[in-house]
């Protein structure tokens, strides 16, 4: 199956600054997709990305599939930012790989 | 629209005991999972269905068993629980038929403890 690694594996940050949250897949994906896990154990959909550049707000995403990484950019971080960020990917719709995660820490 | 939904919420077992998780969607979507988090971890997929009726394994079955008799619902059983099946368990569904799409959408999760 696909492999999928995440980084860095933690981040702290203060409240204003600017990340880059980096996820490298080991084969051509048709499925790849960022996550926020907030610290209630939520799992919010951020980014359904499997090519290309999407933006949504002070977040946005960019897929590069012939090069298998995928960058995940968070401007102007906030508080509520904190959490884990994971990456998921897949060939298909089935055996999704998720990577172990990026924990963010925004501090004020 | 609900989304997908899970219950219980939170639930403690006793060795060898059992228990079926319920997730339900309402999104009309062919495609559901399954997932177990430990910590520290990302999510692994336990069992999978791509459609009413049907079940396949992920990569950790062990110790579940699934079913799929309506299209919106999906159950996860423990016939014996153990206490290395202590985990937050994540229903997940994707893609409407047709649909090139394969995002996709989870529930809150089920924490589960076995003792």
């Amino acid at each position: 199956g696909i492999q999928v690694e995440q980084s860095p594996p933690d981040l702290i940050l203060q409240e204003g600054a600017n990340s880059t949250l980096r996820c490298n897949f080991s084969d051509s994906v048709n499925n790849l997709q960022w996550f926020h896990q907030n610290p209630w154990g939520q799992l919010i959909n951020l980014f359904y990305i499997p090519s290309g550049t999407k933006q949504n707000g002070r977040l946005s995403a960019t897929t590069v599939a012939t090069e298998r990484y995928s960058l995940l950019y968070i401007s102007s971080s906030q508080t509520t930012d904190s959490g884990v960020y994971f990456c998921a990917a897949s060939g298909g719709y089935q055996k999704v790989t998720f990577g172990i995660g990026t924990k963010l820490q925004v501090i004020p | 629209n609900a989304g997908v939904t899970q219950t219980p919420k939170f639930r403690v077992l006793k060795t060898g005991q059992s228990m079926t998780l319920l997730c339900a969607q309402d999104m009309n979507h062919e495609y559901m999972y399954w997932y177990r988090q430990d910590p520290g971890m990302g999510l692994r997929l336990i069992h999978y269905s791509v459609g009413e009726g049907t079940t396949a394994k992920g990569e950790v079955p062990d110790g579940y068993n699934v079913s799929r008799l309506k299209k919106q619902n999906f159950l996860l059983g423990l016939e014996s629980a153990a206490p290395s099946q202590t985990s937050v368990y994540f229903c997940a569904s994707s893609a409407l038929a047709g649909r090139l799409s394969y995002e996709q959408y989870f529930g809150p999760g089920t924490r589960l403890t076995v003792t």
